[in-house]
């Protein structure tokens, strides 16, 4: 149990319409990263909030942003979707070692 | 040349056999690394780390860090059944802050 809860579990999108992914954390996790994993490839860093500001981005187009709240939750968003978005979405709290949560599997069609 | 190497496999030994899984990285100047298993549909699981050179064992796990090699791997002990997955070798970035994973390489263990 990492304490990191994500939803939805899976989604179906069609290409060009907009997803909000949903990730929350225990009390005191107050740094969130997000990551993409494609099928067959290791998860990719997508960016890294902290104390709900972005300190880190990694090659990914700025239609992928994100929120941090001050619950500790989180959100990942999505604009324009394209085929390629289709991955799995992993959210991990941060406090010395990356745990993952249960991630959501994203389908664009 | 890719950051963090890994074969991908299928990797398949004999249940009760030593399964060894390597991995290579690019930067020298990372300073965490990380096993995780990946079981099929599910997300990865933190299953070792090591931050020092030299071995690291918990349980039937052993982890292995020759920075000067730029080498990192997995041992796992009489493996089971239950440990075919795929196992994904992470990397500090040289953020600090993001992990680099290999592509994972996927064993199979054979009753």
């Amino acid at each position: 149990e990492t304490g990191v809860t994500q939803s939805p579990t899976h989604l179906i999108k069609t290409r060009g319409q907009q997803v909000t992914l949903r990730c929350s954390s225990q009390s005191g996790h107050n740094t969130v990263s997000w990551y993409q994993q494609a099928l067959g490839q290791g998860p990719q860093f997508i960016f890294q909030y902290y104390r709900e500001e972005e300190n880190g981005r990694g090659n990914f187009p700025p239609r992928f942003s994100g929120l941090q709240f001050p619950n500790y939750s989180s959100e990942l968003n999505v604009n324009a979707l394209e085929l390629d978005d289709s991955a799995l979405y992993l959210c991990a709290s941060s406090l010395e070692k990356l745990l993952f949560g249960s991630g959501t599997q994203l389908s664009v069609l | 040349q890719k950051e963090v190497e890994q074969n991908s496999g299928p990797l398949s030994v004999p249940e009760g056999a030593i399964a060894s899984l390597n991995c290579t990285y690019s930067d020298r100047g990372s300073q965490s690394f990380f096993w995780y298993r990946q079981y099929s549909g599910k997300s990865p699981e933190l299953i070792m780390f090591i931050y020092s050179n030299g071995d690291k064992e918990d349980g039937r796990f052993t982890a292995q860090l020759n920075k000067a090699s730029q080498y990192v791997s997995l041992l796992i002990r009489d493996s089971q059944p239950s440990d075919s997955a795929t196992y994904l070798c992470a990397v500090t970035s040289n953020s600090g802050y993001a992990l680099n994973f290999g592509k994972g390489t996927s064993l199979l263990v054979t009753p």
